[in-house]
């Protein structure tokens, strides 16, 4: 199948600072990937869709504000985590839909721990 | 909103047990995937489902595409140790939606 990886694959930080995390589909185009999150023992939560050369679709609840997502080039979403606080401390993935069947990758996550 | 329930939410077998989980669905879904997570670390695809009916094998792992489009079951003949794990069932209503999870099977394996 097609591979996704993601930078970092965990990060500590203090409250009030910006992260932010790579999701990279390294041999297909993605003009759409998917970030997700998902807390301990918990499902995935979709957050936002992120669209190649447009703005990011965000799910009710999620401040877009919060979560800057980019969509640079085909192959490169970024979420940035801004003014991070203890409670943005989860597991953060990105999924991008396969190539030629209806189906979503995903990423190895990140872990996000704000202290 | 859609809702996508995943039973059971915990298994704990034998090795060498079959077992067996199912998603059900309030609304009709054209994609069912089956996926399977280990701690610290994203979802791995098992099995795609497109069609009505359809029943699919990766191995030791059988997914069916419920008839109604509203479920869909895994089962996992003769299990093994590395079987252990969380098993996330999700659903698309139409290609290139957002998919919906279930809420996963964690599966425990006694060697």
């Amino acid at each position: 199948g097609a591979v996704v990886s993601q930078h970092p694959s965990w990060v500590i930080c203090k409250s009030g600072t910006s992260v932010k995390i790579e999701c990279r589909s390294l041999d297909f185009q993605a003009t759409t990937m998917f970030w997700y999150r998902q807390f301990p023992k918990q499902s995935l939560m979709l957050m936002a869709t992120s669209n190649e050369g447009s703005k990011a679709t965000y799910e009710q609840g999620v401040e877009k504000d919060k979560f800057l997502i980019n969509h640079a080039s085909l192959t490169l979403s970024t979420l940035t985590v801004t003014s991070a606080h203890p409670e943005d401390s989860s597991f953060y993935i990105c999924s991008a839909p396969g190539q030629g069947v209806d189906t979503q990758y995903f990423g190895p996550g990140t872990r996000l721990t704000v202290l | 909103g859609q809702q996508l329930n995943q039973s059971p939410q915990s298994m704990f077998i034998q090795e060498g047990e079959d077992v067996s989980m199912n998603c059900t669905s309030s609304s009709i879904f054209n994609t069912w995937l089956w996926y399977k997570q280990d701690p610290g670390e994203g979802p791995v695809l098992l099995i795609a489902l497109y069609k009505a009916g359809e029943l699919t094998s990766n191995g030791r792992l059988t997914a069916q595409f419920g008839i109604t489009r509203k479920d869909s079951f895994l089962n996992i003949s003769a299990s093994i140790p590395s079987d252990v794990g969380i098993y996330f069932c999700a659903g698309k209503e139409t290609s290139g939606s957002r998919l919906t999870f279930g809420e996963g099977t964690q599966l425990t394996v006694n060697p």
